[in-house]
């Protein structure tokens, strides 16, 4: 049964620094493991979207890693920003089923 | 292009009343799902459809939850009776299927039930 872990639950950083927050799983026959963003009250918006053969994905000031083998995504913030300050969620769809098992989100805080 | 669409965006009701949400998925996105997220935690997979059909219902708590997509466009979610653990915000995603990798969701605002 996959499991998806995401370290650390809360995170709180100055404006400007350059932060990464880590997803793991438990099950590397993995489909697609995409990373969303969550504002308080609101629905969730994709960031990113790692097909299971890709190293990584790259969107602006995020970068997105993949390694299948540790069963780890990293996602990389640069230059980090207030307007970041956000639930950051990852998702993993397993082959087979499709089914996305998300983790319970890194709370990022940017101080101005 | 509009988004996903839900309604209402917040829900008050009693223990063991009943209460219904609507979603409507992006034009030409054929799988829907519907997602329960109680505070602190991600996203759970209720109910998971591919047009009119049900791809995957294995975490819907079918003995008070149930949920249709009869012209495989919108959705209708229901609970009855509901109870206070079903206290959450119900998310609803579509995308353009679900077979490749490349197919992405997109979530609506969602709808928060809080019952009292």
């Amino acid at each position: 049964k996959q499991e998806v872990t995401q370290i650390p639950a809360a995170l709180s950083v100055p404006e400007g620094e350059n932060l990464v927050l880590n997803c793991s799983f438990t099950d590397s026959a993995i489909y697609n493991l995409q990373w969303f963003r969550q504002d308080p009250g609101k629905g969730l918006t994709s960031l990113l979207l790692i097909q299971s053969s890709q190293r990584e994905q790259t969107s602006g000031r995020l970068n997105a890693s993949l390694d299948k083998s540790s069963g780890r995504s990293t996602l990389y913030i640069a230059a980090s920003q207030p307007g970041d300050s956000a639930t950051y969620l990852c998702a993993v769809s397993t082959s087979g089923t499709y089914k996305y098992i998300f983790g319970t989100g890194t709370r990022l805080k940017v101080l101005a | 292009e509009a988004g996903v669409a839900q309604s209402p965006r917040y829900k008050i009701i009693e223990k063991r009343q009943s209460v219904a949400f609507w979603c409507n998925p992006i034009s030409g996105h054929a799988t829907l799902y519907w997602y329960q997220q109680i505070l602190g935690q991600g996203p759970k997979l209720l109910i998971q459809f591919q047009n009119n059909g049900v791809v995957d219902d294995s975490q819907l708590p079918k003995d008070r939850f149930s949920a249709e997509r009869l012209k495989g466009v919108d959705s209708t979610l229901k609970i009855q009776p509901a109870k206070l653990e079903d206290s959450a915000v119900y998310l609803c995603a579509s995308s353009f299927g679900f077979r490749r990798q490349t197919y992405e969701q997109y979530f609506g605002p969602g709808t928060r039930l809080t019952v009292t």
